[in-house]
């Protein structure tokens, strides 16, 4: 069975400084993997995925993140935050067939929620 | 805005009754998904339909059950609500072919009293 970790509940950050959010998954076969995004009070909005090729995704808002199947981590990155970049950060995974086509099914890690001092 | 819309936004009830919540996914996308997202369990994969069919089952109780609509709309039924399934409840659509690719509606905050 799939499993995602995420590596701290809280993370904070000062106001232009480096974001890192680490992710960590649990599949027998790599999987598609996932960031997203949940401003308060907000539905999910997809930050970046990697599914096949370049292993160094960028994303939306000037995130990046990269696949290590040596690590079996995703861990995402910003060089310099926001103070808009106050949000929690949920790490995905999914499974696909021999084909390459997505189950569907997300998996999600427990959060991370990211604090962004002025 | 993704494009999903859930109603309602947020539902009150007490213990014991029954609740619909209802999702739209985007125009044309076939597939829905359904998520709940509480304290305890985090966000856990629910249910998704495809073109009106059940396609892949997760962790969603026998008391919750879902369908979905000719108009491809979905609908999520929960019964003999427990106060644990207090949560939000998302919804998600993807276009066919590109599974991997959801888009979230705002949710629907339950509350059992």
């Amino acid at each position: 069975a799939q499993s995602v970790t995420q590596l701290g509940s809280h993370v904070s950050v000062s106001e232009g400084a480096l974001v890192l959010l680490r992710c960590n998954y649990s599949s027998s076969v790599p999987p598609y993997l996932f960031w997203y995004v949940q401003y308060p009070n907000q539905g999910l909005q997809l930050l970046l995925k990697y599914t096949t090729g370049a292993t160094l995704v960028k994303g939306i808002n000037g995130f990046e993140a990269e696949f290590k199947k040596s690590e079996t981590s995703f861990h995402l990155t910003k060089p310099s935050a926001h103070m808009s970049d106050a949000a929690e950060y949920f790490c995905a995974v999914s499974d696909h067939d021999a084909g390459g086509t997505s189950y569907g099914k997300l998996t999600f890690g427990q959060g991370t929620i990211l604090t962004v001092h002025p | 805005d993704s494009g999903v819309t859930q109603t309602p936004k947020h539902l009150i009830t007490a213990t014991g009754q029954r609740v619909t919540l209802r999702c739209s996914p985007r125009s044309g996308d076939l597939s829905v998904y359904w998520y709940q997202q509480s304290l305890d369990q985090g966000l856990q994969f629910l249910i998704q339909y495809y073109n009106g069919e059940e396609r892949a089952k997760g962790n969603i109780l026998e008391r919750f059950s879902a369908q979905q609509f000719p108009d491809l709309h979905s609908e999520l039924n929960l019964s003999s609500l427990e106060l644990g399934d207090s949560a939000l409840y998302f919804c998600a659509s993807s276009v066919e072919g590109e599974t991997d690719t959801q888009y979230f509606g705002p949710g629907t905050r339950l509350t059992v009293l």
